[in-house]
Parts: C-alpha cells; sequence; structure tokens
C-alpha cells in the first residue's frame, strides 16, 4: 500500500538557522509523483513542488530546495535561512491511482516553528 | 486568476443531521477532489469527480456523497453526521485527473 512517513512531528529553529524536513515513501508503482505542500494557520494547502519518479534531479526554488533518492525512498524538503514566515505545517504528499483518478496519500505532516 | 473557492467558511451541526459543502474549482479545472482532514493528521482522499463523473473513492461510508455541475463546480454532502465527522474539509482542483492538485482554504465542520 502507499504510504508516506514524516517522522518528525515538531521542529522548532531560530531565524536564518538552515532546516530540512524528512519524507520517507512507500510505493509499488514505477511511475509516481512526490509532492511538498505548506498549510499555514488559514488552513490552505499550498502547493510547493511536485517530482515525476523518473527525475531525480535535486530542484532549487529561493530558499527552499529538495531532494529526491529513489534508492533510499526519500524526499527531503530543506529551507535555507528560515524566516518566520516559514513558520507552518508541511506535509510530503505521495500520489496513487484509484480507479483511474490521481488521489494524494499524504504524510501526517510536520509543524515547523521558526523563532524570531 | 481566482484560486479555489470553498463555502461556508465554518459549520456547526448536530449529530444526525446533514450537511453541504460546496466547490468552485480553478477556472478551466475540470477535475475537484475532496479530502478530510482530522486535527493533527493529514488529508484523507474521498473522492475524485471529472466531467460530472464520480472517478475515485477513499475509504470512506455511503453517508458521504458529492456531486459536480456542468461548470464544473461540486458540492459534498454528508448524511447521519457523527461526531467523528468533525474536520477540515478541503477541495482541490487540477486541469484533468493527474495534474497537481490545487487547495482551497476549506470548510471546517464541527459535529456536536
Amino acid at each position: 500500500a502507499q504510504k508516506v512517513t514524516q517522522a518528525q512531528t515538531e521542529i522548532s529553529v531560530v531565524e536564518k538557522e538552515d532546516v530540512t524536513l524528512d519524507c520517507v515513501y512507500e510505493t509499488r508503482d514505477t511511475t509516481y509523483y512526490l509532492f511538498w505542500y505548506k498549510q499555514p494557520p488559514s488552513g490552505e494547502l499550498v502547493f510547493l513542488i511536485r517530482r515525476n519518479s523518473f527525475d531525480e534531479q535535486n530542484e532549487i526554488s529561493g530558499r527552499y530546495s529538495w531532494n529526491f533518492q529513489k534508492s533510499t525512498s526519500s524526499f527531503n524538503f530543506t529551507i535555507t535561512a528560515s524566516q518566520v514566515v516559514d513558520s507552518a505545517v508541511y506535509f510530503c504528499a505521495l500520489s496513487d491511482l484509484i480507479q483511474g483518478a490521481q488521489k494524494l496519500v499524504f504524510g501526517q505532516g510536520t509543524r515547523l516553528t521558526i523563532n524570531p | 486568476d481566482a484560486g479555489v473557492t470553498q463555502s461556508p467558511t465554518h459549520l456547526i451541526k448536530t449529530r444526525g443531521q446533514q450537511v453541504t459543502l460546496r466547490c468552485s474549482p480553478i477556472s478551466g479545472h475540470k477535475s475537484v477532489s475532496w479530502y478530510q482532514q482530522v486535527l493533527g493528521q493529514g488529508p484523507q482522499f474521498i473522492f475524485q469527480y471529472y466531467e460530472k463523473e464520480e472517478r475515485g473513492r477513499g475509504n470512506f461510508p455511503d453517508r458521504f456523497s458529492a456531486r459536480q455541475f456542468p461548470n464544473y463546480s461540486s458540492e459534498l454532502n454528508v448524511n447521519a453526521l457523527l461526531l467523528g465527522d468533525s474536520a477540515l474539509y478541503l477541495c482541490a482542483s487540477s486541469p484533468s485527473r493527474r495534474n497537481e492538485q490545487f487547495f482551497g482554504p476549506g470548510t471546517r465542520l464541527t459535529v456536536l
């Protein structure tokens, strides 16, 4: 069965520190997608990134970077020089095809607190 | 461009009642998915509608139903509410069944 594990329930760092959020997944599929979403206190899930299982290149977007390693089934997310506005719950998700539709299987989330 | 919109923002119901939640997808998006997020957990897939038909269903009872209208907006209905139905209900839209999904702000349902 598809499964996503985010072992870090809560992380708290001081502003400007780098922080890495871990994500480990299990899938039976050879083709799949991995996602990261940010959920601020308002509740809306904000899409951050989608990666195809065939593309293991690391990606950088400003202060955000993602490390995809198929060999260890991990898709980790790093925030460089963290800011207070980065405080949120972050979810890693895995695509799963069900009856032809793509559903997302989410991890439990990591609550990130950036202290000034 | 407007994002996904959901209404109402908050809702309080009592056990046994029925509730209807509404979602308008991003313009041009034909697929709408519904998720339930219980406090402290990740969202759980309820079902997906594409071209007005249910295309996939998660592990939820028949008390949960939905429909999609010609303009691709959607309504989620939950009958015979239980205390355990208290959650944030998220709607997500995507251009098709298999693209990245963009979420709305959610409807927080409290069942007393």
